[in-house]
């Protein structure tokens, strides 16, 4: 069974430094993209943006890009997500989910087939 | 970039039909799929590629998409159907590929 097991909630202040983490297992690690999605409690969903694991590839949504850097470990089959300085509006849940292996008439992969079970983090001071 | 736009809620009575919309410029061009997320859970999927149903999907599940809009069409609706919907597409009009979520719907069963 595909596996994902997010890290544990997190409490920091604005401005501090914070990476998450995302362990998977039950596949082949590097044949997936792993997609980081970001819900405010009460709000919608929010792609992130996407990293293929084992190439150091990644693509970042525009209201995402230069706050964040996705990585990946292939060692240990972990996706990360960092923040190198935190805002009060970076308080959410943030999921990470495994796109599958079925692709839409476009051609890109659609089917989110296994979802982390979120990582909460506040940020207050 | 691309913007997609759902209603933030839909009301339907007990075994009626609900349709929640998914708007877009030209959206019709675009595969669309749709999440169900209840509260407390991760999203799964219900709708893919316009109008498919992944396997235990109940057939009161069906989409469309024509023009500038796509529906998610939820027959004869229970109690266990109010949850959150989201549609999302890829776009390609920018230098990567970006998945696009709408911003969501939440569906009321009075």
């Amino acid at each position: 069974d595909v596996q994902l097991e997010q890290s544990a909630g997190e409490v920091r202040k604005p401005g501090d430094s914070l990476t998450i983490s995302c362990q998977t297992t039950g596949y082949i690690f590097t044949t997936n993209w792993i997609t980081w999605v970001r819900q405010v409690p009460g709000k919608g969903l929010e792609w992130m943006g996407r990293v293929q694991p084992g190439e150091s590839y990644s693509v970042y949504s525009p209201a995402f890009q230069g706050h964040v850097t996705f990585s990946s470990d292939k060692s240990t089959s972990t996706a990360y997500l960092h923040w190198s300085s935190l805002k009060a509006s970076d308080t959410a849940i943030y999921y990470c989910a495994r796109l599958g292996d079925y692709f839409d008439k476009s051609g890109y992969p659609y089917d989110f087939d296994s979802w982390g079970q979120g990582t909460l983090v506040t940020v207050s001071s | 970039s691309y913007v997609v736009t759902q209603p933030p809620s839909v009301s339907v009575a007990p075994g009626q039909t609900a349709r929640i919309t998914c708007g877009g410029n030209n959206i019709g061009g675009k595969s669309v799929h749709w999440l169900q997320q209840k509260p407390g859970q991760v999203p799964v999927l219900v709708v893919y590629d316009d109008s498919d149903r992944p396997s235990g999907i109940p057939e009161r599940f069906s989409g469309s998409n024509s023009g500038n809009t796509a529906t998610l069409t939820i027959s004869t609706v229970g109690a266990g159907d109010e949850a959150d919907y989201y549609c999302y597409v890829w776009d390609s009009s920018g230098d990567h590929p970006c998945l696009i979520f709408g911003g969501g719907t939440k569906l009321t069963v009075l």
